[in-house]
């Protein structure tokens, strides 16, 4: 059962406009959430985190949203720049009984200079 | 500064074989985290180690595997007899301290199984 689902497996944005990557999840227990960034032939690079107690946190050009009603959160790039093109995960952590990140399948970004 | 190590990076090796890959976490990470990724899959929990606890192991998906780590520092994800089904990037992640912290990943190492 896959507790985080990214819905988009890729993603193509122009040079310079924002660049908008979604995560849904299912368990309400999930406090903490995290986007990573992998490169092909890389390990997942950690990107940005929130926690629950907060709605939105950004870091430079990256900005993670957090929807708890939803159960829904986004990932914010502005301005895209072609160093950007990778895989981007989405995983949540949290008062699940599990001590593993969940992670969602990925969704590819291509950004075209 | 040096992050997750893995070795090795590329591992071939035919049905029936058994295949031993290691994981140097970051020093002083007391949380160690083994993961896989078959092809355009997400990440796939395998083994969790904290300090001196007993490992979380439910994420190993057969008696054909299994991990010991040495205290705090090197870690070993043994594969007995693999499967075709096991071919997939075998991902290490540590953490200060635990599951409610930012792991941090090594390269992985990408194994093929004939």
């Amino acid at each position: 059962d896959q507790q985080v689902k990214q819905n988009s497996p890729s993603l193509s944005v122009q040079e310079g406009r924002i660049s908008i990557l979604n995560c849904d999840y299912t368990n309400s227990m999930f406090d903490y959430f995290l986007w990573y960034k992998k490169y092909p032939a890389e390990g997942p690079t950690f990107l940005i985190s929130i926690s629950s107690i907060k709605d939105k946190n950004e870091d430079g050009r990256f900005t993670v949203f957090l929807n708890k009603s939803a159960k829904h959160l986004s990932l914010h790039i502005v301005p895209s720049q072609p160093g950007d093109s990778a895989v981007y995960f989405c995983a949540a952590s949290g008062r699940t009984g599990a001590n593993n990140l969940f992670f969602g399948t990925g969704t590819r970004l291509t950004v075209i200079p | 500064g040096a992050g997750v190590s893995q070795s090795p990076s590329n591992k071939v090796t035919e049905k029936g074989k058994d295949v031993e890959l290691r994981c140097d976490p970051i020093s002083g990470h007391t949380a160690l985290y083994w993961y896989r990724q078959r092809l355009g899959q997400g990440l796939e929990f395998l083994i969790y180690f904290q300090g001196n606890s007993a490992p979380d192991k439910s994420g190993l998906p057969s008696d054909r595997f299994s991990a010991e780590r040495t205290g705090e520092s090197v870690s070993t994800l043994t594969i007995q007899r693999t499967q075709q089904e096991d071919s997939a990037v075998y991902l290490c992640a540590s953490s200060l301290m635990g599951s409610q912290e930012t792991q941090y990943f090594g390269p992985g190492t990408r194994l093929l199984v004939l």
